[in-house]
């Protein structure tokens, strides 16, 4: 079965640095999808990659999957309090009820 | 419009009670989905409904477990005999089509705490 492999496990930062959160999987991803999660509350949809080479950004969030789709990376840019929380990826895990094979997770505090 | 919803937000229960959850998912999305989050197991997928085909019960981790979904539309999730171990968070989610790639949109779960 596919497994997904979150790095760092937390990360703590000072408001307006930069950080980096990476998805290693040990098979070729269909499809890695990446969700922020706050203590709480459900899983918020943030971006789906399908394809290698593939970069996506949203307002100061940028996610890549590698040409090989095998890893993919969450940067956040200048971060923010707001950016505080549990940021985990997901991978289709290629069968036929499409279900969400999950990574650990990521806890990203941000310090003001 | 409305996202996927689901009740209680928390429930807490003795050993050996039963239990039942509810998950509304996003209006005219065919695809359901529940998934448990235990304290360092993370999210690990239970079931999946698509349409009218009968859902994918691999991931029910023993027949305490079953859920259905009436309708095509809200979907309840119920364990018998509840233990401690089934203390976890249940996540349910819905995309439009259920098929490769297409997102799953989660609900904000419910937290289960069997004492």
């Amino acid at each position: 079965s596919q497994e997904l492999e979150q790095s760092p496990q937390s990360l703590i930062v000072q408001e307006g640095k930069n950080l980096t959160i990476n998805c290693t999987s040990s098979k070729t991803l269909y499809g890695l999808y990446w969700y922020k999660q706050k203590y709480g509350e459900g899983l918020i949809f943030l971006m789906m990659l399908q394809k290698g080479g593939e970069e996506k950004s949203h307002e100061k969030i940028t996610a890549k999957l590698d040409e090989k789709k095998q890893q993919s990376s969450l940067h956040i840019t200048a971060s923010q309090p707001s950016h505080a929380g549990i940021y985990l990826c997901g991978a289709d895990s290629g069968g036929s009820n499409y279900k969400l094979t999950f990574g650990k997770g990521t806890l990203l505090t941000v310090n003001p | 419009g409305a996202g996927v919803s689901q009740s209680p937000s928390n429930k807490v229960t003795e050993k050996g009670k039963d239990v039942e959850l509810r998950c509304d998912p996003i209006s005219g999305h065919t695809a359901l989905y529940w998934y448990r989050q235990s304290l360092g197991q993370g999210l690990e997928f239970l079931i999946y409904f698509q349409g009218n085909s009968a859902p994918d019960k691999s991931g029910l981790p023993s027949d305490r477990f079953s859920a259905e979904r009436t309708g095509g539309s809200v979907s309840t999730l119920t364990i018998q005999r509840t233990q401690q171990e089934d203390s976890a968070v249940y996540l349910c989610a819905s995309s439009a089509t259920g098929t490769s790639t297409d997102t799953q949109y989660f609900g904000p779960g419910t937290r289960l705490t069997v004492l």
